[in-house]
Order: structure tokens, then sequence, then C-alpha cells
């Protein structure tokens, strides 16, 4: 079956620019997860939506990141005013629901460059 | 947050050799631990999840062992293939599973 698919997989931006991330989930999940992996560290979580909710959004760096699921769906990442220190892959994950022992099933990733 | 780390952060080994590799995480608090491997240009793919305090899990040529009360998990490859070259990454989650800490990794590479 299809998996969690993201576009676009790569993304240059200049600095000050808004940019767009977007997630597809595998059809069912109700929860969608969102985590940035910068270089040479482990993914880091941003935001964790149950349906159509942002029930967590304590990973969220600073006001210039926010994240909508409108549907309970697809969800959509958003950058404003792009930093260069924004730059690293942002992985986006779903689930069936939300337990310590729930397999988050994780999309490839897209690269933002912020130059 | 919780501290989770994994050794080494890097390997070489040669195809048909074995290896293992580290992760280490706060005892206390624990709730589950998922390991990952993640090959360039694809998404991580889940190998176990591990929850027992002393439990093993075997995928093929890979397993895992988990000490909850010393805080580690050990992933194993036996007879490396250099199909095993990928980074894996252990993850701790909160009590909610809201949020998975990572590790930062340890990259693998099988050399023909």
């Amino acid at each position: 079956g299809a998996g969690v698919s993201q576009t676009p997989s790569n993304k240059v931006t200049e600095k000050g620019k808004y940019v767009e991330l977007r997630c597809d989930p595998i059809s069912g999940h109700t929860a969608l997860y969102w985590y940035r992996q910068s270089l040479g560290q482990g993914p880091e979580f941003l935001i964790y939506f149950q349906g159509t909710g942002a029930a967590d959004d304590s990973g969220l760096p600073n006001d210039r990141f926010f994240a909508v699921r409108p549907e309970g769906s697809v969800s959509t990442l958003k950058i404003q005013r792009t930093e260069r220190g924004d730059s690293a892959v942002y992985l986006c994950a779903s689930s069936l629901w939300s337990t310590p022992t729930t397999e988050q099933f994780f999309g490839p990733g897209t690269r933002l460059t912020v130059l | 947050i919780l501290n989770v780390e994994q050794s080494p952060q890097s390997l070489h080994v040669q195809e048909g050799d074995s290896t293992n590799f580290t992760c280490s995480f706060p005892s206390s608090n624990f709730y589950a631990l998922h390991w990952y491997r993640w090959e360039t240009a694809k998404s991580p793919e889940a190998l176990f999840v591990m929850t027992l305090n002393g439990d093993e899990k075997k995928k093929g040529r890979i397993s895992a062992t988990l000490n909850t009360k010393e805080g580690y998990s050990y992933l194993y490859i036996k007879g490396s293939q250099p199909e095993d070259s990928a980074t894996y990454l252990c993850a701790s989650p909160t009590n909610t599973g809201n949020q998975f800490y990572f590790g930062t990794g340890t990259s693998l590479t099988v050399i023909p």
C-alpha cells in the first residue's frame, strides 16, 4: 500500500522567503508528526496532530513555524521569513494512534536549503 | 527532554563481518524503545519496538536486546551485507507516544 509521501523532495530558497512543505500520511492514520533533522543531529520533534488539531506543538522553535491539517489528512508545514539555520531535512510521520509502542511510519523527507 | 545517545557515530565493516552498536537512554521514565533503519534517499524504516526488560527481537540477520534497568539497547547485525549500509536510529517515546526522542544515529558502511 501507499506509504507516507512528502513534497517537494528538495527545496532551495533564499533567506527571508516563505516556504510550505506538504505531507500525505497513510490513509486512515489519525496521528501525524513533523520532525526536523539538522546536520549531525537526530530527528527532533516539532509538532503532533491528532485528527485536525495540533495536540502538541511544543517542538516548534519559534513563531515563524506553523503547521495545519485542516481535514485531518494532508498536513502542511509553513515557515515564514526563512533563515539559514532552518536548513534541514523535514520528516513527516503518521500512525494509527499515538502510544509509546505504536510505530510511526515516516516519509522520505523534504530537504530544505536556505541560501 | 530525554537524552538518547548512540555509539559509535559511524562504522565501516567488511562484508561478512558481524557488528553491533549501542543506544543508551534514561532508565527512569522508560516506555519503549524503537529502532529504525534509514537508507539514503529513502524513508526511515521501523526495525523493532522493544518494551520489556530482557526483550530480544530478531528479523533475519538483525537482532536487538534491551536492558531497561541500566538504560541501553544493542543492535546486532550478523554477516553484514552491502545492503545493510544505512543509518540506524533509536528513539525513546514520551509516556503518551506523542514525541519520539531520537539519538544521532550510527552510520554503517559495509564494504564489499
